[in-house]
């Protein structure tokens, strides 16, 4: 079955960085575009940026754009999101989720369970 | 950027009644709309993608219509385990993907 699983979220001070990694397994990663979507406490979704099937193609919310990377290793079965420069509201849950039949805008059919962020002093 | 626009902010409805969410774009998205459902704690889980197609392993109950601007999901009879928030989500103006801000539904 599939399974993403995100890992390394934390406590961490304004203007530091953070890595979150989403392990994904039961399907063939390589074939799929792979999201980031945040939600901040009590409040709604934001997608956050995206990445083709083969890492060719990489997509930002402008809220986020030039301070955070989207990568993937399909050697490892790994997404990532390298988060720079981090302010008070980028505090949230980040999701790492596939987009639905390939398409590297398809809608997202399967989600992790979720990393917390908290930029904080 | 398409901004979605759901109504009502939270409905209040009773298991076994029919419950009609309403999500509207200000602009066209043709039917590129999808609406995921959101418990406590939880992750999103896609309903229905396209305006009106049930994602794998979704209930009947579930339905969604509309297209253009103004989209609707359907929950026939409301099951106790529907209880939850509900969010719509446009695909049409990518990679500005945007959501709506949610539909709360609450036991009355």
């Amino acid at each position: 079955q599939v399974q993403l699983v995100e890992s390394g979220g934390g406590v961490v001070q304004p203007g530091r960085s953070l890595r979150l990694s989403c392990a994904a397994s039961g399907f063939t990663f390589s074939s799929y575009a792979m999201h980031w979507v945040r939600q901040a406490p009590g409040k709604g979704l934001e997608w956050v940026a995206a990445v083709s099937y083969d890492g060719s193609n990489k997509y930002y919310a402008d809220s986020v754009k030039g301070r955070f990377t989207i990568s993937r290793d399909t050697s490892k079965n790994m997404l990532s999101l390298q988060m720079n420069s981090l302010r008070d509201e980028d505090t949230a849950v980040y999701y790492c989720a596939r987009a639905k039949d390939g398409m590297v805008f398809g809608f997202f059919d399967y989600w992790g369970q979720g990393s917390l962020v908290s930029v904080s002093s | 950027e398409i901004v979605l626009t759901q109504s009502p902010a939270t409905l209040s409805l009773s298991p076994g009644e029919r419950a009609t969410l309403s999500c509207r774009a200000s602009q066209s998205v043709s039917s590129y709309l999808a609406w995921y459902q959101q418990k406590p704690g939880q992750a999103p889980r896609l309903l229905i993608y396209d305006a009106s197609n049930r994602a794998t392993g979704i209930p009947a109950r579930f339905s969604g219509s509309g297209s253009g601007t103004d989209f609707t999901l359907t929950i026939s009879s409301l099951e106790p385990e529907d209880f939850a928030v509900y969010y719509c989500q446009q695909r049409s103006n990518w990679p500005q993907i945007t959501f709506g801000q949610g539909t709360r539904l609450e036991i009355k």
